[in-house]
């Protein structure tokens, strides 16, 4: 199967930067996306990468480099509002999605 | 508005009492797929249909029905449920042929077996 894997927590203060991690082996690539998901509700959709480098959207940024199989997602400005779980998703060579099991960012006033 | 509606939203049943977790998206999606979420394991697909009549297994199939007679419906079957079935699932639609669009997903259903 897939091995995605991304750091359970991490805390950061309001108005810093956070990175998170994912690394990731699977049966060929065919993109990653990450999503945001606050408890108890339903994952949405944060960027895709399906090239190398990096994707900004504002205060989340996320970079991708196949070679080495890594990802991450730069949250910049955190807000309170951030304090949620952000997944790591791949797609293999037959368009299978599978998740990592989630980062909780916390974030401190 | 875009939506994937999943039914109901909670349910605390009883272990072997057959269930159905209904899901529709209004977006014309063709690929639709349902996932539970279980403390430290992440989503984790159950089963998938990339069109009418067309579904496969994912990752956890075990104890679970799908169906998908028409293109808006997709529900999720437990014909005799078990504790270890009790999760937080998920169904999600994305349209297929273009390459980074990700999954809608609904607002899950927290399903307790006792």
């Amino acid at each position: 199967g897939q091995n995605i894997d991304q750091p359970t927590e991490m805390t950061a203060t309001e108005g810093a930067i956070v990175q998170i991690n994912c690394t990731y082996q699977t049966s060929g690539f065919n993109g990653l996306f990450w999503y945001q998901q606050h408890a108890g509700e339903a994952p949405t959709f944060l960027s895709y990468n399906v090239l190398d480098g990096l994707e900004e959207k504002g205060r989340f940024s996320s970079f991708l480099s196949r070679s080495k199989g890594y990802s991450y997602l730069l949250l910049k400005e955190l807000q309170m509002k951030d304090s949620a779980s952000y997944l790591c998703a791949v797609r293999d060579e037959d368009y299978k999605l599978s998740f990592g099991a989630g980062t909780t960012v916390t974030v401190r006033a | 508005e875009a939506q994937v509606t999943q039914n109901p939203r909670y349910l605390i049943t009883v272990t072997g009492k057959k269930l159905t977790v209904t899901c529709s998206q209004n977006m014309n999606h063709e690929y639709m797929s349902w996932y539970r979420q279980d403390p430290g394991l992440g989503l984790r697909q159950i089963y998938y249909s990339m069109n009418v009549e067309v579904t496969d297994k994912g990752d956890v199939p075990e104890g679970y029905k799908v169906s998908r007679k028409e293109k808006r419906n997709f529900p999720l079957i437990l014909e005799s449920p078990s504790p270890n079935q009790t999760s937080l699932y998920f169904c999600a639609s994305r349209q297929q042929g273009i390459s980074n669009q990700p999954q809608h997903f609904g607002d899950g259903t927290r399903l307790s077996i006792l």
